[in-house]
């Protein structure tokens, strides 16, 4: 099983400022197959990012994935208030498993 | 728009088996396009994959769990559901249904609410 850990586990920011979070696989995720998912207290995830890289339908361009193998960053260009919430990647390339969440939370 | 919902008890016995469904509105759960799945996620915890299915009814299923689940399709009904036996307090989550994107292990791009199952005598 690929074991995904998410760093940090929190993140103190200020609106306006760059969220820079972090997953790395236990494992090379296959063809880059990652997701990313923004998720609110009470509500369901919502997808972000998938294949690393690909933005999911509406949502905005200040969302960005990079990565590979090991190593995947979702990037936050400046942080609006609505995107004060918990962050999980999660890979695909061999069965399914997410990582523990980064908390972005206001400073 | 596409629309999932979960339905079934809130409360359940230890050592009795879970039971919920999920119906999916404005879409077919026939379409060849995509899989089926359920997540779940212990209070304050993470997310944990439980299974997938296809609209053929051909499963796959988290190792973890696999000796205790079941997930069955009801294409004449655009209903999905999950049995999960043998429950004990660890099993106490919200369960969410999902659409997986194309392959049994993918990105999920839409999701049901959730509903928080509680075992508990």
């Amino acid at each position: 099983e690929i074991v995904l850990t998410q760093s940090p586990a929190t993140l103190s920011l200020s609106p306006g400022e760059r969220a820079t979070l972090s997953c790395g696989a236990s494992q090379s995720v296959s063809s880059s197959y990652l997701a990313w998912y923004q998720q609110k207290p009470g509500l369901a995830p919502r997808l972000l990012i998938y294949d690393a890289s690909s933005r999911a339908t509406g949502i905005p361009d200040r969302f960005s994935g990079s990565g590979s193998g090991t190593d995947f960053t979702l990037t936050i260009s400046r942080l609006e208030p609505e995107d004060f919430a918990v962050y999980y990647c999660q890979q695909y390339g061999s069965s399914l498993t997410f990582g523990g969440g980064t908390k972005v939370e206001i400073k | 728009q596409l629309q999932l919902q979960e339905s079934g008890p809130g409360l359940v016995k230890p050592s009795e088996t879970l039971s919920l469904t999920c119906t999916v509105s404005g879409g077919s759960i026939s379409s060849s396009s995509y899989y089926w799945g359920w997540i779940r996620q212990p209070p304050g915890k993470g997310l944990e994959w439980i299974g997938s299915i296809y609209y053929s009814g051909s499963t796959y299923y988290n190792p973890s769990l696999k000796s205790r689940v079941t997930i069955s399709v009801d294409t004449s009904k655009n209903q999905f559901s999950l049995k999960l036996s043998s429950v004990t307090a660890a099993d106490t989550a919200v369960y969410y249904c999902a659409r997986l994107d194309g392959a049994p292990h993918s990105s999920a791009g839409y999701w049901g609410q959730g509903t928080l199952v509680t075992v508990s005598s």
